[in-house]
């Protein structure tokens, strides 16, 4: 089954703690992206990636980082978490440049405190 | 970068058509336009997308102004199921910056 499968699914940390979320998608597509999204805001884009070490800032890049070392991999590294990150996260995964339909996570429900 | 307008919320009738509008005056000639939705709990699902052209798919349609600075998706007969929060999204040809407008929140009444 197609999938893009994230984790965890839920994580309560306290500030500062390192975190890593994982992103792993097998249908060997060249797009993934991170979104976070909060109450009355939508989604945002926090990083992208056309293929593997390939990866750009997305709109609310701050505190966060990526890499694409394996195609189907895309892990979101949170290196100092604050509150202010506490916030549902998706990853999503596309073929091509982007263009066409992207597959989304189930998400990731994270609190900092 | 572009940026859609969407109203906040629409209601429709169970097994009527429904039309959600989306205005994007600042797309550029590359920029695709998606639409995506969202159900409570679970992540966006890809609804339809389009350049220029108007495009059907078994779930919907997008109707594409001529000029390109807006767009409708039109769901020929919503159900229950259709009840989400809808998307509309440019993504450019290069460089893939996905911009989320805030969604409409669709209700659909029995």
């Amino acid at each position: 089954e197609a999938q893009v499968t994230q984790n965890p699914r839920y994580l309560i940390t306290v500030t500062g703690k390192k975190l890593t979320v994982t992103c792993s998608q097998n249908m060997n597509h060249e797009y993934m992206s991170w979104y976070r999204q909060d109450p009355g805001l939508g989604l945002r884009q926090i990083y992208y990636s056309m293929n593997v070490e390939v990866t750009d800032k997305g709109d609310v890049p701050e505190g966060y980082k990526v890499s694409r070392k394996e195609k189907r991999n895309f892990p979101l590294i949170l290196e100092s978490p604050s509150p202010n990150q506490t916030s549902l996260y998706f990853c999503a995964s596309s073929w091509g440049r982007g263009t066409g339909e992207l597959f989304f996570g189930e998400g990731s429900r994270l609190t900092v405190l | 970068d572009a940026k859609t307008t969407q109203p906040n919320s629409m209601e429709s009738n169970e097994e009527e058509p429904v039309h959600l509008p989306c205005n994007h005056s600042t797309i550029s000639g590359t920029d695709y336009i998606h639409w995506y939705r969202q159900l409570p709990s679970q992540g966006p699902e890809y609804v339809i997308h389009g350049l220029t052209s108007n495009v059907n798919n078994r779930m919907a349609s997008l109707a594409i102004a001529e000029d390109r600075k807006s767009s409708t998706l039109i769901l020929h007969r919503a159900t229950l199921r259709d009840a989400a929060v809808y998307y509309c999204i440019l993504s450019s040809g290069y460089g893939n910056k996905l911009v989320f407008g805030a969604g409409t929140i669709l209700r659909v009444k029995s």
